[in-house]
């Protein structure tokens, strides 16, 4: 069974502090692993695919990367209005085109 | 532009009662998807389309059904509704190749008083 494990679940960071969320995951293969950020009342919203070790990719203050066994999303000098739950997921190929969901990390980040 | 809709936004039901949450979108998607959305499970998926007529289970399908008629309406529909299905709804859809991102819509938020 796939499994995807986000962490922290909560972040609390002052505007400017970077920091990492992290998301592992246990599956028999890799399809793509999937970003996506979500505020609150919203549908989530897409970021990034990433599709095998070693890749990268970058918006704005945003840098997810990838490795054999988990995902980083980087945020350098966050602003407040990178507040959002942070979700990632993945794509397997047992799992054809469906998506399976971590639980997100909930960042909030002060002014 | 492109998009994907839920209706309604909001709905209150009463236990036992059945209720259908509507999906539309304009993207000419083949696949569809229902997901639910519980604080500390994340994202579930409860259903899902390839295509016209084609419809599948997910993990967590007891108590729903949908049918896909036409491209682009995938309606859920809880027949008989329980209070273990207070939750937030969302629908979903992607190309038909495989590696792509899904769209989400805004989202339902369903009371079962």
């Amino acid at each position: 069974e796939d499994q995807v494990t986000q962490s922290p679940e909560a972040l609390r960071l002052q505007e400017g502090e970077s920091s990492s969320l992290n998301c592992s995951y246990t599956v028999s293969g890799l399809r793509g692993l999937f970003w996506y950020r979500q505020d609150p009342g919203k549908g989530p919203e897409f970021l990034f695919t990433l599709y095998s070790a070693g890749e990268e990719k970058e918006k704005e203050r945003l840098k997810a990367t990838l490795t054999k066994k988990e995902s980083f999303l980087h945020i350098t000098a966050p602003k407040p209005e990178d507040s959002a739950t942070y979700l990632c997921a993945v794509q397997t190929p047992g799992s054809a085109r469906q998506l399976t969901f971590g639980s997100g990390t909930q960042l909030t980040v002060l002014p | 532009d492109a998009e994907i809709t839920q209706s309604p936004r909001h709905k209150i039901t009463e236990t036992g009662r059945q209720v259908t949450l509507a999906c539309h979108q304009t993207w000419n998607h083949n696949n569809m998807f229902w997901y639910r959305q519980d604080l500390g499970h994340g994202l579930r998926l409860i259903h899902y389309s390839y295509g016209v007529h084609d419809t599948n289970k997910g993990e967590v399908s007891d108590g729903y059904s949908v049918s896909r008629s036409n491209t682009e309406d995938l309606p859920l529909t809880l027949e008989s509704a329980a209070s273990s299905q207070t939750s937030v709804y969302f629908c979903a859809s992607s190309e038909e190749t495989v590696n792509t991102e899904a769209f989400f819509g805004q989202g339902t938020r369903l009371t079962v008083v």
